[in-house]
């Protein structure tokens, strides 16, 4: 299995621009995960879905942030207008599973520097 | 809010040494779960743990999950550089479908 893909890998942007980041999650796997990293918030979840539903977007920031699922097997993060302080690591992840005590399944992230 | 704590947030070592890291909280979590990630690439699942007290051992690394369910450790036996990354300790609360991260410790191994 290939695991979870993300692309692009580094993304650089001028302020105001949108960014769409997506993700790839592993085959049979319902249940997919958007989180960012940074040195001053750590690991934080931002939305994740179901079955292509999403569940809980209560960790999106703004109103800037979208996320969409339109199958199993591709998610979107979309940032519009972009703003410097979105520079950060998003990691997309992929369960299979009910249950949080299940292994998730991170991809390599995508590292957006916003200028 | 269920908030983890880590500690230390950076550990440097030599290699061959012994480290301990520590993830705290007030809430009690139905399981716990250890993540290492190197850089430039995500965090990768070294242990679940489930049962208040339980102990589970992966070669040199010793989990361990507070009796109340509230704090677990890492025991690094003989650290190597391998071992060096970010640790981070996820928990879940009972019937949750989703994991709340620690700030994680950064630990560095030197040869």
């Amino acid at each position: 299995d290939a695991g979870v893909i993300q692309s692009p890998r580094h993304e650089v942007t001028e302020m105001g621009q949108e960014v769409t980041l997506r993700c790839k999650p592993i085959s049979g796997h319902d249940y997919l995960f958007w989180y960012r990293q940074t040195m001053m918030r750590g690991l934080e979840l931002l939305i994740y879905f179901n079955n292509n539903v999403p569940i809980d977007d209560s960790g999106m920031p703004e109103d800037r942030f979208s996320a969409k699922m339109p199958n199993a097997s591709f998610s979107t993060l979309k940032i519009q207008p972009s703003e410097p302080r979105d520079s950060a690591v998003y990691f997309c992840a992929s369960r299979r599973g009910l249950l949080a005590s299940y292994e998730q399944y991170f991809g390599p992230g995508t590292r957006l520097t916003v200028t | 809010t269920q908030l983890l704590e880590q500690s230390p947030q950076f550990l440097s070592i030599q290699e061959g040494e012994n480290l301990t890291v520590y993830c705290n909280s007030s809430s009690v979590f139905s399981s716990l779960q250890w993540y290492r990630q190197e850089p430039g690439e995500g965090p990768v699942l070294l242990v679940t743990v489930v049962t208040g007290g339980e102990v589970k051992k992966l070669k040199r690394l010793t989990f361990q999950f507070g009796d109340a369910r509230k704090d677990s450790s890492l025991h690094i036996t003989a650290a190597q550089p391998g071992d060096t990354g970010l640790y981070l300790c996820a928990g879940a609360v009972a019937a949750g479908n989703k994991l709340t991260f620690g700030g994680g410790t950064r630990v560095l191994v030197k040869p």
